[in-house]
């Protein structure tokens, strides 16, 4: 298995422009999130889906979107980045929402300027 | 909403020190999960407790989850080089895992 494989793994984009960060799983995990990771704050909650077509906000949802059509898959879009999402992006997934350990991608690390 | 607290923020250690990090909740946790994530690396899953008082241990490291199941602590007894990185300590809200800020761990050898 390849677990949690997130692309593309730096990025840099000009203030404004869009771009969605891919994720994928293996595992046929039910439950995906995404995360930033900022110096001092943490891990903090963008986005989180508990199965195929259902999304939910986390704690810091504003300028992104997510979508899961797939089991598989959830990327994150971008839709007009700010210099605030300069951050590094980590997808996670798991078996279900309780009491399951949360396997974390690689990472995608994000400047915008 | 819940939050998670953990202190402290920094940690720099003599190798062969214990280290100490401790988290707290606003809220009862049902569980409380401990990660690791090494410099330029992902969060690695530690452990998971759940009962009210419980002890867990692998090696050198020792989990404890409170009586009240609102704080955690994960000690490391005499650190080594290999154990630097950042310890979070994550407590489930709903169908979100809300992770603390992070301790981060230097061990000068």
């Amino acid at each position: 298995n390849a677990g949690v494989t997130q692309t593309p793994k730096f990025q840099v984009l000009k203030t404004g422009q869009s771009m969605t960060l891919q994720c994928a799983q293996d595992m046929n995990h039910e439950y995906m999130s995404w995360y930033r990771q900022d110096p001092g704050m943490g891990l903090r909650l963008i986005h989180y889906s508990v199965g195929a077509g259902i999304t939910d906000q986390g704690e810091v949802p504003n300028g992104y979107n997510v979508s899961r059509s797939t089991t598989e898959d959830f990327p994150l879009r971008l839709l007009s980045a700010a210099p605030s999402q300069t951050s590094v992006y980590f997808c996670a997934s798991r078996r279900g929402y309780q009491g399951y350990e949360q396997y974390f991608g690689p990472g995608t690390r994000l400047t915008v300027t | 909403g819940q939050q998670v607290m953990q202190i402290p923020q920094y940690q720099h250690v003599q190798e062969g020190e214990d280290f100490t990090t401790y988290c707290n909740s606003s809220t009862t946790l049902s569980n409380i999960q401990w990660y690791k994530q090494r410099p330029g690396g992902h969060p690695v899953f530690l452990i998971q407790l759940v009962k009210s008082g419980e002890v867990k241990k692998q090696k050198r490291l020792t989990f404890q989850f409170g009586e009240a199941k609102k704080n955690s602590s994960l000690h490391i007894t005499a650190t080594q080089t290999t154990d630097v990185g950042t310890y979070f300590c994550a407590g489930r809200n709903g169908n979100k895992l809300v992770f603390g800020a992070g301790t981060i761990l230097r061990v000068k050898s």
